[in-house]
């Protein structure tokens, strides 16, 4: 079975600072996607970014990197010049990949992100 | 184009008492999964429903079931409430090759 582990509960950083969110997950498949989530106040589930396992290079979105390292089965989610805006939780996720159809989506526990002005 | 609605927005329920909550995907979205979000936690998968059929399910007791009609949309009910099915539920539906699912806005339970 697959599992997601957010090792950090809350973190804060200062507006326009850069702050890392860190995650790591355990599978034996090869094929699969990871992605970060989004959760403001509001709860409505946001997708930020979104790794394809086969893919080398990070993925980016914007003010949005993540650092994967698949060997080490590590996804850290970096975001640069932080708004207020990017107060929110967010949760690292795992999807394994199928070819004909879509399985669940496997979260963490998810890390609370408070920009302070 | 609307994305993933459901309804109701709220709902404030007795324990024992049945509920259902309701999704409509995106458009031209064909697969719908459902989760709950317990207060503090990450969603947890129920079941995916796919062509009417329930085609996975998570860890979750038979009080939970669902339904998906020939629109593609779906149903979640539960039955016999109990105190600890206070959450939001979650409905994502699934279209296009990359993976992603977009999720609705959710129906927060209140189960007293």
């Amino acid at each position: 079975a697959q599992t997601v582990t957010q090792s950090q509960p809350e973190m804060s950083v200062q507006e326009a600072e850069t702050v890392t969110l860190s995650c790591t997950y355990d599978t034996s498949e090869s094929n699969y996607y990871l992605f970060w989530y989004k959760q403001p106040p509001s709860r409505q589930m946001i997708l930020v970014i979104r790794q394809e396992a086969y893919k080398q290079q990070n993925a980016t979105e914007n003010r949005f990197s993540v650092n994967f390292q698949k060997a080490a089965k590590s996804f850290s989610l970096k975001i640069s010049d932080s708004q207020l805006g990017d107060t929110a939780m967010y949760f690292c996720a795992f999807m394994k990949h199928e070819r004909t159809s879509y399985d669940k989506v496997i979260f963490g526990p998810g890390t609370s992100l408070s920009v302070i002005p | 184009d609307a994305g993933v609605t459901q309804s109701p927005t709220h709902l404030i329920k007795t324990r024992g008492q049945q509920v259902t909550l309701r999704c409509s995907p995106k458009s031209g979205h064909d697969t719908v999964s459902w989760y709950q979000q317990a207060l503090g936690q990450g969603p947890q998968f129920i079941f995916q429903y796919y062509e009417e059929e329930e085609r996975q399910r998570g860890n979750f007791p038979d009080r939970f079931s669902g339904h998906q009609f020939p629109n593609y949309s779906s149903e979640l009910n539960v039955n016999a409430l109990l105190l600890g099915d206070s959450a939001l539920y979650l409905c994502a539906s699934y279209g296009g090759t990359g993976g992603e699912q977009y999720f609705g806005p959710g129906t927060r339970l209140t189960v007293t």
